[in-house]
Parts: structure tokens; sequence; C-alpha cells
């Protein structure tokens, strides 16, 4: 592994269905991130966690739960998925310790919900 | 609310200069970032400003001024391969990324 990696790379889930995308990092980044990406919408921020052991709700965290139970893996999971979360799913991370700095992103899942 | 603003979609010709604009108004600041994402991957780091000025690194340069909530992107010398999606995102008071909508780069031969 080097750098993130997430998966699956895609997936046609039922609506209803449980599903939890894997996000893995190699880098000991504290910091980790889920986006969605909708056309015309930009990123937008699901949720986040600053450091092993601790989550936090960000711009649309409805209908996601995630956990951090170690520094690299950080798991977003659908409950029962609905259409409206058919999206392009990122994982990120960065290395928030010393300040501001770039993130890191995963290839990407792309989820259809039908 | 927190809001960031930039074109949705620019054409440029090959070996020509392009800026693209970013205007932002967030709850305080600390950075703002440009990133490139071509069609169907990741978003990939492509400069930080948090002072103002211009930063230039390589065929693309980046200026921020903070007093008129304001950035662009300059890229010079266009390639082909520069045809993607040019995000914008500024850091937040609570340290949180706030994204651009992004803006589509076309290249034409």
């Amino acid at each position: 592994i080097a750098g993130i990696t997430q998966a699956p790379t895609s997936q046609i889930l039922a609506a209803g269905r449980r599903m939890t995308l894997r996000c893995t990092q190699d880098m000991r980044h504290n910091a980790m991130y889920w986006y969605r990406q909708d056309l015309g919408l930009g990123l937008r921020l699901i949720h986040y966690s600053n450091t092993a052991g601790t989550t936090g709700k960000g711009e649309v965290p409805d209908g996601y739960s995630v956990s951090r139970a170690n520094t690299d893996d950080f798991p977003l999971t659908l409950a029962s998925a609905v259409p409206s979360q058919t999206s392009v799913y990122f994982c990120a991370s960065s290395d928030s310790s010393g300040g501001v700095t770039e993130a890191f992103f995963g290839q990407g899942t792309r989820l259809t919900v039908v | 609310g927190q809001n960031i603003d930039q074109p949705t979609e620019m054409t440029a010709t090959e070996g020509a200069i392009v800026q693209i604009n970013c205007t932002y108004q967030t709850s305080g600041f600390n950075g703002l970032f440009w990133y490139q994402q071509h069609a169907g991957e990741a978003p990939t780091f492509l400069s930080y400003n948090v002072l103002d000025g211009l930063e230039e690194k390589g065929r693309f340069s980046s200026f921020l001024s903070r007093s008129k909530g304001y950035s662009y992107l300059l890229l010079k010398e266009l390639q082909m391969k520069d045809s993607a999606s040019y995000l914008c995102a500024v850091t937040d008071s609570n340290y949180q990324l706030i994204w651009g909508a992004g803006t589509k780069l076309i290249i034409k031969p």
C-alpha cells in the first residue's frame, strides 16, 4: 500500500441495503475525511476524524456513520442506502499535527444506489 | 454562510495563458488551496497560499489577496494534459476545508 486506498472502486447497491466503504492510509496521518462529490456541487464533507478514537460530523452527515479505531483505517457505513446517496465518495487524509497541510485523496468509490 | 465562487467552465488554447479566479467568504481564514482533478480521478494538490502575494511553481502560479477574499490560479504554456477541473478550497477558523464547485478547463489545440 502506498498512500491512501479505497475499496471498492465502484458498487451498485440496492436501496435499503447496508454498505461499508473502506479507506486505509499508510502515511500515519492523524486526520482523515470522507467527502462526496456530485456534479456542480463540489466536494462536501460527510464526516471527519482529527485523531484515532475521535470523529466529527461534516456538512452532510445524515445517513452515514464512521469509526476510527486506529490511525490507518476510516470506514464509512451507509446503514440503509437511498438513491440520493448515489455519488462519488473520496476518502482523504492529512497530517495536521504541525498546522495546515494538504490533503491526500484516495482514488474514489463510485456508488450507485438503485 | 460560507461560500467559495469560481467559474464553472473555461476554454483556452494550447500554449496560451489562463487565469482561474476564486472568491471566498468564510468564517475565518487559515489558508487557500488549489487542487487539480482529471476526469474520473482523485484531486491532487497544486498550491497553498496563506500570505498575500504570488507563489510560483513551474508553469503554475497562485495569488492571494486576503483583504479582497480573492485568489487566482495562473497556468502558463498550456498543454493538452492541463485539461482538468481546478478546485479552490479555503481552510476556515475551525481548520475545516471549504470547497468550491470547481472550474472545468478545456484546452483546445
